[in-house]
C-alpha cells in the first residue's frame, strides 16, 4: 500500500518569515494530494490540494508542489502569522478507485509573534 | 450546508465491550471514509463506503467493520475493544466517488478502560 513520509515533525518560525514542509509517497499510481491543517480539539481541514496532472498550486500565502518522477511534494507557507499555528498533514490518495488518504505523521507548525 | 457530522462525541467503554459511531456526511455525499488518529499513529484509514458498499478497506483486524445506509449516512462498529483502540474517529465525507476532497467531522473521542 502507499506509505507517506512528512518532515519535519516540529518546525518554528518567525512570524512573517516562510515555511516548508516535505512528503513522500511510494506509490507512483497515487494522483491526488490533499494538505490539512488540524489546530487542538477540531478537525482536520483542507487547506489546498493538488493533481497529478499540475506541478504547482498557489492560493494566496500557501502553494504546493508536486514532483510526481521524484514522488515528492511540499507545503510553503509565506508571510508567516501567528494564526498559522496547527498541525500540517500531508496526505495522497489511494490508487484503489475510491475516496481513501493515506496520511504523513504531520508537522506541528509554531509561529513566534 | 450542514457539515459532517458524528455522534456521539465522546465515548467512554470497557475492554471487551462493542461500541458503535455513527456519520451523517453533508447532503449529496455519497462516499464516506472512516480513520483513526492516535498520537502514536497518525491518521489511518479504516474503510470506505460508496452508495452501500465497501469499496475499501485499511490494514485494521476484523473487530472493526461499517456499513451504509441508503441515505449515505454511515456507521462503524467495534467489537471486544482493547485498551489500544483508544483514539479520536473521524468520519470523511466526499462529494465525488474517488480521488477527491474530504470533509471531516469533529471525530468521536473513544477511550477504552
Amino acid at each position: 500500500g502507499e506509505n507517506v513520509e512528512q518532515h519535519p515533525s516540529t518546525l518554528s518560525v518567525q512570524e512573517g518569515d516562510s515555511a516548508v514542509i516535505k512528503c513522500t509517497y511510494s506509490d507512483s499510481a497515487s494522483n491526488y494530494f490533499p494538505w490539512y491543517k488540524q489546530e487542538l480539539g477540531k478537525r482536520p481541514q483542507l487547506i489546498i490540494d493538488i493533481r497529478s496532472n499540475v506541478g504547482e498550486k498557489k492560493d494566496q500565502r500557501i502553494a504546493v508542489t508536486l514532483n510526481k518522477t521524484a514522488k515528492h511534494f511540499s507545503l510553503h507557507i509565506t508571510e508567516t502569522q501567528p494564526e498559522d499555528s496547527a498541525v500540517y498533514f500531508c496526505a495522497a490518495s489511494g490508487a484503489t478507485g475510491a475516496n481513501n488518504l493515506f496520511f504523513g505523521t504531520g508537522t506541528r507548525l509554531t509561529v513566534i509573534p | 450546508k450542514a457539515g459532517v457530522t458524528q455522534t456521539p462525541r465522546y465515548l467512554i467503554k470497557t475492554r471487551g465491550q462493542q461500541v458503535t459511531l455513527s456519520c451523517s456526511p453533508i447532503s449529496g455525499h455519497r462516499s464516506v471514509s472512516w480513520y483513526q488518529q492516535t498520537p502514536g499513529q497518525g491518521l489511518q484509514f479504516l474503510f470506505e463506503y460508496f452508495s452501500e458498499t465497501q469499496r475499501n478497506k485499511g490494514n485494521f483486524p476484523g473487530r472493526f467493520s461499517g456499513r451504509q445506509f441508503s441515505n449515505s449516512r454511515s456507521e462503524m462498529n467495534v467489537s471486544t475493544l482493547e485498551l489500544g483502540d483508544s483514539a479520536l474517529y473521524l468520519c470523511a465525507s466526499s462529494p465525488e466517488d474517488m480521488n477527491t476532497e474530504a470533509f471531516f467531522g469533529q471525530g468521536t473521542r473513544l477511550t477504552v478502560v
